[in-house]
């Protein structure tokens, strides 16, 4: 499973924008890219995904690399209520084999 | 769509005893995916089921765990004699979406074997 790599922990200031890196250096060309997070003592909650193009929805948006070997996650203002942690994960669009594969993810911290 | 409901949200039980976390996805989905977390640990993915049939699992799925899904609308995980080593949040998710390729997971089950 081709794998991602992110900060442990990032932090950021209420209202202000948010830029969480996720490298993926060995995606393949039937790859997604998503985006989940995880608040405390919540379940897992689908963020964004995105192949090639860059991803707006009411969440978030997702920019991807023109080589697709990176990609950023942006809060445009982040709220306290998005102190999570933030995982980028790589899932193939072929074929039956749906799982995800999570990682640590990024703990991101929202300062009032 | 409405949630994804999970029971019990928690459960204490003594090792060896038999455990069965349940899950009511809406019975039009075809595919669903019991997740586990380990306190302070990665989320692992232990099974995915398919059109009453489990696609896939991983390591962790060993003969103890069992998914059925028994009436067309609630998805069950049973897990046989209990293990110190299975006290976890269990998560179950179901695909949705353009091809199902969104989870939409619930609270999870926290449960606790002394």
């Amino acid at each position: 499973d081709a794998k991602t790599t992110q900060p442990n922990s990032m932090e950021s200031n209420e209202e202000e924008p948010v830029h969480l890196p996720c490298n993926h250096s060995t995606i393949s060309g039937t790859d997604y890219i998503h985006w989940y997070r995880q608040l405390p003592s919540q379940g897992p909650e689908y963020v964004i995904h995105g192949l090639t193009s860059n991803v707006n929805n009411r969440m978030a948006s997702l920019a991807i690399a023109e080589d697709r070997k990176s990609s950023t996650l942006i809060l445009h203002r982040a709220t306290l209520r998005d102190a999570a942690v933030y995982y980028c994960i790589l899932r193939d669009r072929a074929g039956n084999n749906r799982k995800l594969i999570w990682g640590l993810g990024t703990s991101l911290a929202v300062n009032p | 769509e409405p949630e994804v409901t999970q029971t019990p949200s928690h459960q204490v039980t003594q090792m060896g005893q038999e455990v069965i976390l349940r899950c009511v996805p809406i019975s039009n989905h075809l595919y669903f995916y019991w997740y586990r977390q380990i306190l302070g640990q990665k989320v692992e993915f232990l099974v995915s089921f398919y059109n009453n049939e489990i696609s896939e699992k991983s390591e962790i799925f060993d003969d103890q765990f069992s998914v059925e899904r028994p009436d067309g609308s609630n998805f069950t995980l049973k897990i046989r004699s209990t293990k110190l080593e299975d006290s976890a949040m269990y998560f179950c998710a179901r695909g949705t979406g353009i091809g199902a390729n969104v989870l939409t997971f619930g609270a999870g089950s926290r449960l606790t074997v002394l």
